[in-house]
């Protein structure tokens, strides 16, 4: 019974085109993110939503834009996609204020922009 | 601006020969160090969570310590099975966990 699951797990896509990934999570938690994995393994977070409301967004492009239909789950959208969007992308979930583990991550999205 | 330094960034041991990874921070005020093993492929999976200096958490072969500037992840006769990148984070913010990756070091066991 997986606890954080993202669909699908690897995207390959052309230049300008919008595409969309999901997240879904089972655990009852507060909040929801999405984390970007570049080439170097580096994980920097991207967007957070808790209880329907954004509550961080780094700098990130604008064609970047998250959605939760309810809280157990949060969309990424990524409009008018570039070749620098290559990379994993991984979406987690965590009990807000609480618990000590930290995050549940899914296993990632590998989107591949040609 | 929370930073995490982890090294070495790559670390090659024979089977048996036990190692220490490190987690150096700089943060506003810590709220909690968290290690994290990630598998090829596949996303981090939580460790340990550690809150404040002189702590220490043990799983297996895995044990982590915690001062006020850096952690170690000591890993005691490892495996091949132990072969994974290592990640360190550290969560300073008010409200909603707001972790903060470090680039993680990857562990190669070889038998």
């Amino acid at each position: 019974d997986t606890a954080v699951s993202q669909t699908p797990k690897y995207l390959v896509t052309q230049m300008g085109n919008d595409k969309s990934i999901k997240c879904e999570q089972n655990l009852g938690h507060d909040t929801m993110y999405w984390y970007k994995q570049d080439s170097k393994k580096f994980l920097k977070i991207m967007f957070s939503y808790n209880n329907k409301e954004l509550i961080i967004n780094e700098t990130v492009p604008n064609r970047f834009s998250p959605k939760s239909p309810d809280k157990a789950h949060l969309n990424l959208h990524i409009n008018s996609l570039e070749l620098g969007d290559s990379a994993v992308y991984f979406c987690a979930s965590s009990q807000d204020e609480t618990g000590p583990r930290g995050y549940t991550f899914g296993s990632g999205t590998r989107l591949t922009v040609v | 601006e929370d930073q995490v330094t982890q090294s070495p960034e790559a670390l090659r041991l024979q089977e048996g020969e036990s190692s220490s990874l490190n987690c150096s921070y700089t943060v506003s005020g810590l709220r909690g160090l968290f290690w994290y093993r990630q598998d090829p492929g596949k996303g981090p999976e939580f460790l340990f969570t550690l809150y404040s200096a002189g702590e220490e958490k043990e799983k297996e072969r895995l044990k982590a310590t915690l001062t006020k500037k850096e952690s170690f992840l000591h890993i005691t006769a490892p495996k091949p099975e132990d072969s994974a990148t290592y990640l360190c984070a550290v969560d300073s913010g008010a409200g909603s966990y707001q972790l903060t990756f470090g680039k993680g070091t990857k562990l190669s066991v070889i038998p």
